[in-house]
């Protein structure tokens, strides 16, 4: 078990430019999650996968966001013409899921995004 | 909507105090309710949960009670060691499909 990681750690962007992020689950987990965090705060849940199915997505979730799973395996998250308010730490998570509520997620160290 | 309100920090704390970080929940019906903490530099990890009213869960000398009644799941230590700094987040699980975390307590103990 290798736990969730994420890549990259870091991104310093321009504003309006788009920027990728990938995370890799712990390989037996059927869900993944994404999350955001801003400095001081709790993470905001973003959307979710169970396998490649997004199940969710919390209207925080902009058009600009966009999540895929294309093989239940890793996840990208994508954001276009990026803004300095999306400057944040970009939080991923898998559990494995039996379909009810109180399964732990497991997280990654996250992707900190700097929005110039 | 589904929320959590939790105890603001930071808190500093001498080496063998006790500890109690308040959280309070607003949602319908019974959900899952989680403490995770994070320690400098790494990610967040588990700490205790309860998915049933009453329960008390516990870890590392952690304690949480799922009080219906209070809508609450306060976190207990009884004598906190420097290795428990950290920030520590409560956590709400309501369907499976939708989740909601406190803004954290930052906690350090002083030997």
């Amino acid at each position: 078990d290798t736990g969730v990681s994420q890549d990259p750690r870091h991104k310093i962007t321009k504003r309006g430019q788009n920027v990728t992020f990938r995370c890799d689950p712990i390989s037996e987990h059927n869900r993944l999650y994404w999350y955001r965090q801003t400095l001081g705060q709790g993470p905001e849940f973003l959307t979710y996968f169970q396998n490649e199915a997004q199940l969710e997505k919390s209207r925080l979730l902009s058009d600009r966001f966009s999540a895929e799973r294309p093989k239940g395996s890793f996840s990208t998250l994508e954001i276009q013409r990026t803004e300095q308010g999306d400057s944040a730490m970009y939080l991923c998570a898998s559990s494995l899921s039996f379909g009810s509520s109180g399964e732990t997620q497991y997280f990654g160290p996250g992707t900190r995004l700097l929005v110039l | 909507g589904d929320s959590v309100t939790q105890m603001e920090g930071p808190v500093t704390l001498s080496e063998e105090a006790f500890l109690t970080i308040n959280c309070t929940y607003t949602a319908t019906g019974y959900p899952s309710l989680f403490w995770y903490v994070q320690y400098p530099g790494e990610g967040l990890q588990l700490l205790l949960k309860d998915t049933k009213a009453d329960d008390k869960g516990s870890n590392k000398g952690f304690e949480a009670t799922y009080r219906k009644e209070t809508t609450s799941f306060h976190l207990e230590k009884g004598s906190v060691q420097v290795s428990d700094s950290a920030v520590y987040f409560c956590a709400l699980d309501h369907t499976g499909n939708q989740f909601y975390f406190g803004t954290g307590t930052s906690l350090t103990v002083i030997p």
